[in-house]
C-alpha cells in the first residue's frame, strides 16, 4: 500500500529565508506526486507535480520539489518565503491506472515570521 | 463560477441523524473523491467515483455512502451521523487518471452534537 510521510507537523521561518518541507513516501514503483497548499478555511490547491523525467520540477509561486528515488523523498522548496506563504502543505502519492486515488501525508503547517 | 462547489459549508446535526453533503462542479471530472480531514490525520479517503453510478470505498467508509446520478453531482451520505463524523469533508474531482491532479472543492465543516 501507498504511504506518506511528513516528518514535520510545524516549521517556522523568517520571511527571506530558504524552505524546504520534507516528504518521504513508499511505493513499488514510481508514483505519481505531488505537492498542494491549503491557506485557513479553504480547499487545498495544487502547486506542482511529478510524473516522470526531470527529477527537479518547478511549481507555481515560485516553488519547487526534487524527486529523489533512492531516498524515497519528494521535498519541497523556495529559495526565499513571503508572509503570504504562511499555509499548510501536503504532500501526496498517487499511483497510475484506475481512478488515480491519492493518499496524502498529515501535513506541515507553516508559519512565517516578519 | 467556481470548478467544485460544495454545500452546506457549515452544518451542526445532532447524533443519530442523516446528513447529506453535496459536491457540484462545472468542469466535467470523470472522477470524484470525498475525503475528510482530521488534525494529525491528514486526509482520508471515504469513497470515490469513476463514473456516473461507479463509485467504490476509500480507506474510512464505515458510516458513508455517496451516490452519483450525473457527472456534475456527487452526494455524501452519513446515514446516522456520530460525533466521530465531527470533521471538514473536502470534494474534488479529476479529469483523468494520468497524474492531472485534483480540482478541490472549498470544504463543509460537519458538526455533530
Amino acid at each position: 500500500a501507498q504511504s506518506v510521510t511528513q516528518p514535520d507537523i510545524h516549521i517556522t521561518v523568517s520571511e527571506g529565508a530558504s524552505l524546504e518541507l520534507r516528504c518521504n513516501y513508499s511505493y513499488g514503483a514510481t508514483p505519481y506526486l505531488f505537492w498542494y497548499v491549503q491557506s485557513p478555511g479553504q480547499g487545498l490547491q495544487l502547486l506542482l507535480k511529478y510524473f516522470s523525467g526531470d527529477t527537479l520540477v518547478q511549481g507555481i509561486k515560485g516553488f519547487e520539489a526534487e524527486f529523489k528515488r533512492s531516498q524515497s523523498s519528494f521535498n519541497l522548496r523556495k529559495p526565499s518565503v513571503h508572509w503570504s506563504d504562511a499555509a499548510e502543505y501536503f504532500c501526496a502519492v498517487g499511483p497510475t491506472g484506475t481512478a488515480s486515488k491519492l493518499t496524502f501525508g498529515t501535513g506541515t503547517r507553516l508559519q512565517v515570521t516578519l | 463560477d467556481a470548478g467544485i462547489t460544495q454545500s452546506p459549508r457549515h452544518k451542526v446535526t445532532e447524533t443519530g441523524t442523516p446528513v447529506t453533503l453535496r459536491c457540484h462542479q462545472t468542469e466535467n471530472h470523470r472522477y470524484m473523491y470525498w475525503y475528510r480531514q482530521d488534525p494529525g490525520h491528514g486526509l482520508r479517503l471515504i469513497h470515490y467515483s469513476y463514473g456516473v453510478k461507479d463509485t467504490d470505498k476509500g480507506e474510512v467508509s464505515d458510516g458513508y455512502s455517496v451516490s452519483r446520478s450525473k457527472t456534475e453531482d456527487f452526494l455524501l451520505t452519513l446515514e446516522s451521523a456520530t460525533s466521530s463524523q465531527t470533521s471538514v469533508y473536502f470534494c474534488a474531482g479529476t479529469r483523468d487518471t494520468q497524474g492531472y491532479g485534483y480540482t478541490f472543492g472549498s470544504g463543509t465543516r460537519l458538526t455533530v452534537v
